[in-house]
């Protein structure tokens, strides 16, 4: 399934790099997610946009920057992280935030902090 | 709080046989959805199955069913004449009345030939 693609798909950086993770998803969906997972738990929310109108922030902390410029494209900006940041981003996209239809997720990035 | 369990780290099952994943959860609500999704190695998770609370009739898709236990909060994966490519790490997940997912930790399982 290609509905949704994340990029790149594999990150490596230091802790005082600046880089961006990249989501689109071609599904007419208009709300889209980022997860956090990391192995043996479960995954973490942590964005939501609605319209590309943020409507949660799950006490993620401000070294993580969400972007939604359309309905289409989901950015995730990543500023001085840590390494327990190191983990595996999925991004997600539904028809909406108030349906209950599944999610579609993306492949990942899988993102290592030095 | 509201949580998903899965009390099964790993399973293992020969290639064909029947496999069994458990899931629990925690809830006071009477109305939600329950989602069992795969995540194979290095792929992408997708949706295995879904089932609605207020339907009593157990959902299944081809070699995949569940078993809704509505009292008992249990939401169990059956997978029949497990292949290869069933193998993968599966999570069990329910949609909370804010409809956001919460998840289980996952279960990984081994299909052995």
């Amino acid at each position: 399934e290609t509905g949704v693609t994340q990029t790149p798909r594999h990150l490596v950086m230091g802790m005082t790099n600046k880089k961006s993770l990249k989501c689109e998803q071609h599904l007419g969906h208009n709300a889209m997610y980022w997860y956090k997972q990391s192995a043996k738990k479960p995954l973490e929310l942590m964005f939501v946009y609605n319209f590309k109108e943020q409507t949660e922030n799950n006490s993620v902390p401000s070294r993580f920057s969400p972007e939604c410029p359309n309905s289409s494209h989901l950015f995730l900006h990543l500023h001085t992280l840590q390494p327990e940041d190191s983990a595996l981003y999925l991004c997600a996209s539904s028809e909406g935030i108030y349906s209950n239809q599944p999610q579609h997720f993306g492949d990942g990035t899988r993102l290592s902090i030095l | 709080a509201q949580t998903v369990t899965q009390s099964q780290p790993e399973m293992s099952v020969q290639e064909a046989e029947t496999v069994t994943l458990s899931c629990t959860y925690d809830t006071s609500e009477s109305d939600y959805y329950l989602f069992w999704y795969k995540q194979p190695p290095s792929r992408q998770m997708i949706l295995v199955i879904r089932q609605e609370a207020y339907k009593q009739q157990n959902a299944t898709e081809n070699r995949f069913s569940v078993n809704f236990q509505k009292a008992a909060k249990s939401f169990s994966l059956k997978i029949s004449d497990s292949q290869l490519g069933d193998a993968a790490m599966y999570f069990c997940a329910r949609m909370d009345s804010n409809y956001q997912l919460i998840w289980g930790a996952g279960t990984k399982l081994i299909i052995k030939p």
